[in-house]
């Protein structure tokens, strides 16, 4: 089972681009990296799905490299809205493979 | 949209009585699951289903049990809750064969007293 390490928490300013990373270095050849969003009070929101290389979509762009050990989330001019925990899962097509992990806690400042 | 909902947002129930956590999809999904989600340890998965009456146990099965008798619905039920087992309770649903994109409900903090 792929589990996931990223950081527990990241602050940004409005504005900036915001790269979130996560370590996955067990992850199986059948494995889609998949991020979510959650606000408090909410369930967590698919943002962004990827296999390897780059995917970029309206809201995110997703970064593989070829050994797909990690990824890394990029979030384009941050504003307030966007203070959320993200969440780096990693499945495949079978079973329960789906570990979310404790997730990044980003909090932007105005 | 697709919309997923969950029957209670929040819920107290006494130490050992037996509780039942619904969820509903309206998407015809034939995945469902039931996370639960604590300070520290982000969501893990309890069970999940892929079809009426199929069940597999996730990560922290312990405790729970599942029903799922129409595609729509998915029961969580502690048989003889405990104070261990307050927490945030998710439900989601996706489609096809484990689509990566989950939809989930609003949750039900659940406490036990």
């Amino acid at each position: 089972l792929a589990k996931t390490t990223q950081p527990i928490s990241m602050d940004s300013y409005e504005g900036q681009e915001v790269n979130i990373t996560c370590s996955h270095n067990n992850i199986a050849t059948n494995d889609y990296i998949t991020w979510y969003q959650q606000f408090p009070s909410q369930g967590p929101r698919f943002i962004i799905q990827g296999y390897k290389t780059k995917v970029t979509n309206e809201v995110a762009s997703l970064f593989i490299p070829a050994d797909r050990k990690s990824s890394t989330l990029s979030l384009p001019r941050v504003s307030l809205s966007d203070t959320a925990v993200y969440y780096c899962l990693v499945g495949g097509n079978t079973g329960n493979q789906f570990y979310f992990g404790t997730g990044t806690s980003l909090t932007v400042i105005p | 949209d697709v919309k997923v909902t969950q029957s209670s947002r929040y819920l107290v129930k006494r130490t050992g009585e037996k509780v039942f956590l619904e969820c509903v999809q309206d998407m015809d999904h034939e995945n469902m699951f039931w996370y639960r989600q604590d300070p520290g340890l982000g969501l893990r998965l309890i069970y999940f289903s892929y079809d009426v009456k199929m069940k597999e146990k996730g990560d922290i099965p312990e405790g729970y049990s599942v029903s799922r008798e129409k595609k729509e619905r998915f029961s969580l039920i502690l048989e003889s809750a405990s104070t261990n087992q307050t927490s945030m309770y998710l439900c989601a649903s996706s489609p096809g064969t484990f689509s990566y994109e989950q939809y989930f409900g609003p949750g039900t903090r659940l406490t036990v007293t």
